[in-house]
């Protein structure tokens, strides 16, 4: 069966640190990975979503980067975090070369200070 | 379109009856359609889908329901029980839209007991 799994599960970070969250998918290949963030009491918003290894769309402009160095992982970092870049983080996978059903992971919540 | 700025709606019924959870989206394009479940605190889940050459589909205790001449989704839970108490969110794919799945603004289920 697949699974998928974030971490870390909770980070608090000042502003103006580094920021980096990873995503591992098992039981899959090629998989679609996606990054959401969700701010309180509010939707989903999509960040990053990769087709391949190194194939990366970036839907929001922002100082938030994403990478795919392994086909099932998938990283999300910043260089200099922002107070707005608090939220909850959400990856995701669904199977590749189609669009279905995404299967996300448990989340990271991250505080920005 | 993504609508991850507002606070969401919420709905509130009485344990047994029905609730119905409305959704407009706005891209012509999009030809597959999901409704996902989101506990606190934890990734939304798979609930049901809907491709756009139907109008309706039955689950367990869920109907989801498609208008596409108003653009209009629906999720319809019989005999709501205190469990499907969550935020719903339904989503769409885009034809051509590289797998990309854009979640709408969700609705706040309350079950009350």
């Amino acid at each position: 069966s697949q699974t998928i799994h974030q971490w870390p599960a909770t980070l608090v970070q000042p502003v103006g640190s580094p920021l980096s969250l990873e995503c591992t998918v098992e039981g899959t290949s090629n998989p679609n990975l996606y990054w959401y963030r969700q701010a309180a009491g509010r939707g989903l918003q999509l960040l990053f979503y990769s087709v391949g290894i190194g194939q990366i769309s970036s839907e929001v402009p922002q100082n938030l980067s994403a990478s795919r160095p392994q086909d099932r992982q998938f990283i999300l970092s910043s260089k200099k975090l922002l107070l707005s870049d608090s939220g909850f983080y959400l990856c995701a996978w669904s199977k590749g070369l189609s669009t279905g059903e995404l299967f996300f992971g448990e989340g990271s919540r991250l505080t920005v200070l | 379109g993504e609508s991850v700025g507002l606070h969401l709606p919420t709905l509130s019924v009485q344990e047994g009856d029905n609730s119905i959870i409305n959704c407009a989206y706005s891209n012509s394009a999009s030809d597959y359609f999901i409704w996902y479940k989101q506990e606190s605190g934890k990734g939304p889940q798979f609930i049901i889908d809907i491709r756009s050459n139907m109008d309706k589909r039955q689950g367990q205790r869920v109907t989801v329901l498609l208008n596409k001449t108003v653009k209009h989704l629906s999720l319809q839970i019989a005999a709501t029980q205190p469990g499907d108490s969550a935020v719903y969110f339904c989503a769409e794919n885009a034809r051509g839209g590289g797998f990309k799945t854009i979640f709408g603004a969700g609705t706040r289920l309350f079950v009350k007991a």
